[in-house]
């Protein structure tokens, strides 16, 4: 089946700093969806990017997607301590989101 | 409030003890679907349903059972739970699909189930 996959598996930065983290699927999507999660907690959807764009932006987040290269990537820009939890990508199918196993970040204050 | 809402939050049982986890959604969403969470695979999908009296497998359905008779709630059961059903499950809705392209998911808070 299909599956985002993040990379790096883990991210730790200084409160300020810049965050990237990568993602790729295998298959083609009809748009590719960002996730945030606290520790032990629901899901909660940041970002979604369709096939037919390139780049989007909300607040400090910055999504690009190139479909040649079947990849993304998240940026959050001048990090925060509460940006702290594990984000993830998820590729959506024909009836279904297909998550990868996410990215761990750890903003140092 | 809109929500997705999961119950129990927390359980330990014994192998064989047959279990429901409820899930209900008030956002009158179409779709709704379970994930079960274990460290380093991420979010694996269990079973998931499109609509009313219509459910289909995902990745990882062996030992789980679903139903969808209403709208709003998706429970999920293990007729036989055992010990690599431990996990900490999540249930989510969505719109659906929209011009052929997924909306986006809401999740709940989880259940965190372990199985002796």
């Amino acid at each position: 089946s299909q599956q985002g996959e993040e990379d790096p598996q883990a991210l730790s930065i200084q409160e300020g700093e810049n965050a990237t983290m990568n993602c790729s699927y295998k298959t083609s999507i009809n748009n590719l969806q960002w996730y945030r999660q606290n520790s032990g907690r629901g899901l909660v959807h940041l970002i979604l990017i369709r096939s037919n764009e390139r780049e989007k932006h909300s607040g400090r987040l910055r999504v690009t997607l190139d479909t040649s290269k079947k990849s993304s990537s998240l940026l959050i820009t001048a990090s925060r301590a509460a940006d702290t939890a594990s984000y993830f990508c998820a590729d959506t199918g024909r009836r279904a989101l297909t998550f990868g196993s996410g990215t761990r970040l750890q903003v140092q204050p | 409030e809109a929500q997705v809402t999961q119950n129990p939050r927390y359980l330990i049982t014994v192998t064989g003890k047959k279990l429901t986890v409820t899930c209900s959604q008030n956002m009158n969403h179409e779709y709704m679907s379970w994930y079960r969470q274990d460290p380093g695979l991420g979010l694996r999908q269990i079973y998931y349903s499109m609509n009313v009296e219509v459910t289909d497998k995902g990745d990882v359905p062996e030992g789980y059972k679903v139903s969808r008779k209403e709208k709003r709630n998706f429970p999920l059961i293990l007729e036989s739970p055992s010990p690599n059903q431990t996990s900490l499950y999540f249930c989510a809705s969505s719109l659906g699909m929209t011009s052929g392209s997924f909306n986006e998911q809401f999740f709940g808070p989880g259940t965190r189930l372990t199985v002796l």
